[in-house]
């Protein structure tokens, strides 16, 4: 299995910040890379898909790099709505695995 | 509008099997894969399989010996049971759309709300 660890586990941070999550694979997944947004008691949403598309919705603020084994997910400047837990997924081969998250919390 | 609905028991006692169905409105069954998906404090996020109605099916090689899915097209469900069931396997399960490729380069565009499996005597 391909796995994948993200950083840090949690971060605090004020809005305005802007702030960065890495997630590296065990292993190159060329671009085949999805991120999820998840807030309290709710499933996760689609944010940014393997072709770095932001999903409908998802403003631009949202930015998105890397190839092979590492990966970020920036917010240019962090909004009130923001505050979540994010997790990476790999698909370039199952099983598909995600990242542990990464708690975005407000400071 | 796309909408997934999971519903089964929320109580299994050990050793026996979990059963969950999904109901898809908004989107044809036919057309799409479909992932069952759970999450844990213990595991984080965890792809269980996934299924398409002419029975084509991809499990996780952790819990494949376990894992049965099938498709119902007249009601437009999906289901998943999971046998001899432990505490280990008390989870929130969600149930998911493939998009992408299907059954590669994927991603879940679509989820349930989740639902809470205890696994308890």
């Amino acid at each position: 299995d391909i796995q994948m660890t993200q950083s840090p586990s949690s971060l605090s941070a004020s809005v305005g910040d802007r702030v960065t999550i890495t997630c590296r694979a065990s292993q190159r997944i060329d671009s085949h890379l999805n991120w999820y947004q998840q807030k309290p008691g709710k499933a996760p949403r689609l944010l940014i898909d393997t072709a770095f598309s932001l999903q409908g919705g998802v403003p631009s603020r949202f930015i998105v790099s890397g190839s092979g084994t590492y990966f970020t997910l920036t917010i240019s400047s962090l909004q009130p709505e923001d505050f979540a837990t994010y997790y990476c997924q790999q698909s370039y081969s199952t099983p598909w695995t995600f990242g542990q998250g990464t708690e975005v919390e407000i400071k | 509008q796309v909408q997934l609905q999971e519903s089964g028991p929320g109580l299994v006692k050990p050793s026996e099997t979990l059963s969950l169905s999904c109901t898809v409105s908004g989107a044809s069954i036919t057309t799409y894969y479909w992932s069952w998906i759970r999450q844990s404090p213990g595991k984080g996020l965890e792809w269980i399989g996934y299924v398409y109605f002419r029975g084509n099916t991809n499990y996780n090689p952790s819990l494949k010996s376990r894992v049965t899915m099938s498709v119902d097209t007249s009601k437009s469900q999906f289901s998943l049971r999971l046998s001899s069931v432990t505490a280990a396997d008390t989870a929130v399960y969600y149930c998911a759309r493939n998009s992408g490729g299907g059954t590669y380069y994927v991603e879940f565009d679509y989820w349930g709300r989740g639902t809470l499996v205890t696994v308890s005597s």
